[in-house]
């Protein structure tokens, strides 16, 4: 299994306050990803990073931020959650479109946020 | 907006019986890539197809990519309740973004 490691595993906040998600790599890929998973709409795009300091929107980017200053660490921030952001976070790592290889994406086991 | 529409949504089966997981859309992909989630886990990657047409097995699993890379199915042959899980397709650009479908929750009882 690819090293991946989501901190925290489980988290309830209230409405408002700010919070950071943790992903954490071993295998030195280069791209990194943050999704979504709610019923009925599968996994979500967020952001995604594609090197250091590197990073673009996904399909849900709104009230979310990113950040990342090294290859192993990609940060999920929530500035002021709201109720409508409880779901399950999951992180993902690939070696990119440009490695040679297929551009496998594996995952972390999730962070389930519940926003009171 | 789903780019990736599969079907069905849902599927109970008997164990023994044989399945098809239909996984389409309009645009086209570099590669489209099937993954199985259990409760309470991430997806893991069963497969990535990458040649239109192109059909790959794994045990009793088989993957098939469709000639003009917009559609895929996945078919299992004598399913077991190991087989039970969701199954997500997930179509991959030259940008490397991922579109996910919303996913085949199968059930597969003894």
């Amino acid at each position: 299994d690819a090293g991946i490691t989501q901190s925290p595993r489980h988290k309830v906040t209230e409405t408002g306050t700010p919070v950071t998600l943790r992903c954490h790599q071993t295998e030195n890929h280069r791209y990194m990803y943050w999704y979504r998973q709610d019923p009925g709409h599968g996994l979500r795009l967020i952001h995604y990073s594609y090197g250091v300091k590197d990073t673009d929107k996904g399909e849900v980017s709104d009230g979310y931020s990113v950040s990342r200053s090294k290859t192993e660490d990609f940060l999920l921030t929530l500035e002021s959650a709201t109720s409508s952001q409880t779901s399950v976070y999951f992180c993902a790592i690939s070696d990119g479109p440009t490695s040679g290889s297929y551009n496998e994406q594996f995952f972390g086991p999730g962070t389930r946020l519940t926003v009171l | 907006t789903q780019l990736l529409e599969q079907s069905p949504q849902f599927l109970s089966i008997q164990e023994g019986e044989n399945l098809t997981v239909y996984c389409n859309s309009s645009s086209v992909f570099s590669s489209l890539q099937w993954y199985r989630q259990e409760p309470g886990e991430g997806p893991v990657l069963l497969v990535t197809v990458v040649t239109g047409g192109e059909v790959k097995k794994l045990k009793r699993l088989t993957f098939q990519f469709g000639d003009a890379r917009k559609d895929s199915s996945l078919h299992i042959t004598a399913a077991q309740p190991g087989d039970t899980g969701l199954y997500l397709c997930a179509g991959t650009d030259s940008w490397g973004k991922f579109q996910f479908g919303a996913g085949t929750q199968v059930v597969v009882t003894p």
